[in-house]
């Protein structure tokens, strides 16, 4: 089937170390996105990738990093330095960067600090 | 820039009656406008979106929503409530034409469906 994976779907991570959740899709989409979701508050854009080996910063990205050494891969990494990362992940993905274009959404990936 | 306002976080109707979930957005050209649904512990799905052409778009699952520049505004509806519609809701907006790829969130509606 097609679609956009992330994994892992629920995640525990220790204060003071990195986690990385893994976003795949087998769409053939040039751009990939993730978003964080906290209750309340709707969905805020961390980082973007129009194209393989490209990323630009989205509205809260301090404390987190991406990589895009692949078309269809797109990690990311909460590292120690995100004040408050508990929270819910969402990955997408869209056909091109072109802003009639539909996005499409992961299962999401929820992080908890302990 | 744009910015979207959803009036109401939670809104609770009955099984079989309207459903109307407000939504006004704010951008400085025209916008592309997008609704999502997610169900609990889920990701988002497309329910409709408007880039251009009718202002009234039909989506999946009985919905329909109406671009209305003047009022800046673009409302869901759908005539019948189901109690499988119980879930929320995100009205989103993109900036047409040009590089500007972000999709910029409203904080969500909670649809609750009563018997």
């Amino acid at each position: 089937d097609g679609g956009i994976t992330q994994s892992p779907k629920y995640l525990f991570r220790k204060e003071g170390q990195n986690v990385t959740l893994s976003c795949e899709q087998n769409l053939n989409h040039d751009a990939m996105y993730w978003y964080r979701q906290d209750p309340g508050q709707g969905l805020r854009l961390i980082y973007y990738s129009q194209i393989v080996n490209d990323f630009q910063k989205g509205d809260i990205a301090e404390g987190y990093s991406v990589s895009r050494e692949k078309k269809e891969s797109f990690p990311l990494t909460v590292t120690s330095a995100q004040k408050n990362p508990t929270a819910f992940y969402l990955c997408a993905s869209s056909p091109a960067a072109s802003s009639g274009n539909t996005i499409y959404f992961g299962e999401g990936s929820w992080l908890t600090v302990v | 820039a744009q910015s979207v306002t959803q009036l109401g976080s939670h809104v609770s109707v009955s099984e079989g009656a309207l459903v109307l979930l407000r939504c006004n957005y704010s951008s400085s050209v025209p916008p592309y406008l997008f609704w999502y649904v997610q169900y609990p512990n889920q990701g988002l799905q497309l329910l409709l979106k408007y880039t251009t052409g009718a202002t009234l778009v039909k989506g999946i699952n009985g919905f329909e929503a109406e671009f209305k520049k003047s009022e800046t505004s673009f409302h869901l509806t759908k005539p019948s409530a189901h109690m499988s519609d119980a879930a929320e809701y995100f009205c989103a907006v993109r900036l047409s034409g040009g590089s500007n790829y972000k999709l910029t969130f409203g904080k969500g509606t909670l649809l609750t469906v009563n018997p």
